[in-house]
């Protein structure tokens, strides 16, 4: 099974400021099958990005993915009021999917 | 609109099974795409249950599998998933969500709001 770690944990960042968040697989995850996904409290997760770096349909463009093999990246460039939330990566290359802890972005 | 809408039991007993069904609508299941459960412990991560091809094949989490059914009703445009020998770890909430694409290999685009089930006897 392939292990998802998340870093950082939380971050206390101003809107208008840039967020990086980050995704290490412990294995390559195939054909960078890798996904990003929002979710705020009492709300399922929504697809942001998916192939490490393709926007899902209506997704603004302040967000954006990177990396291949194990290391991936979530990169929002302008905080937003509306993007304080909890983002997960899954890799679905392997079975099972599996999804990283969760990085929390929290407003400063 | 692409809708997925879980429904069943809020609370379970130790050790019984747990059936919840995911009804879609605006799109119709038997036409294509994987079909998943998806969990969530309170204040936790998610966690892939299985998945479903619109053909009736299934997929599993192998920490899960000896204890998980998934299955489609293409008439009533329902999948659904039973989940036997319940404990206090399956306290969950349970999320179907939809594959974004007819791929095995594909993220999960529609959700539900998704159903909290209590295991308590």
């Amino acid at each position: 099974e392939i292990v998802l770690t998340q870093s950082p944990g939380s971050l206390s960042l101003s809107p208008g400021e840039r967020a990086t968040l980050s995704c290490r697989a412990s294995q390559s995850v195939s054909s960078s099958y890798l996904a990003w996904y929002q979710q705020k409290p009492g709300q399922a997760p929504r697809l942001l990005i998916y192939g490490a770096s393709s926007r899902a349909t209506g997704i603004p463009d302040r967000f954006s993915g990177s990396g291949s093999g194990t290391d991936f990246t979530l990169t929002i460039t302008r905080l937003e009021p509306e993007d304080f939330a909890v983002y997960y990566c899954q890799q679905y290359g392997s079975s099972p999917w599996t999804f990283g802890q969760g990085t929390k972005v929290e407003i400063k | 609109q692409v809708q997925l809408q879980e429904s069943g039991p809020g609370l379970v007993k130790p050790s019984e099974t747990l059936s919840l069904t995911c009804t879609v609508s605006g799109y119709s299941i038997s036409s294509d795409y994987y079909w998943g459960w998806i969990r969530q412990p309170p204040g936790k991560g998610l966690e892939w249950i299985g998945s479903i091809y619109h053909s009736g094949s299934t997929y599993y989490n192998p920490s899960l599998k000896s204890r998980v059914t998934i299955s489609v009703d293409t008439s009533k445009n329902q999948f659904s998933l039973k989940l036997n020998s319940l404990t206090a770890a399956d306290a969950a909430v349970y999320y179907c969500a939809r594959g974004k694409s007819g791929s095995y290999h594909t993220p999960f685009d529609y959700w539900g709001q998704g159903t909290l089930v209590t295991v308590s006897s």
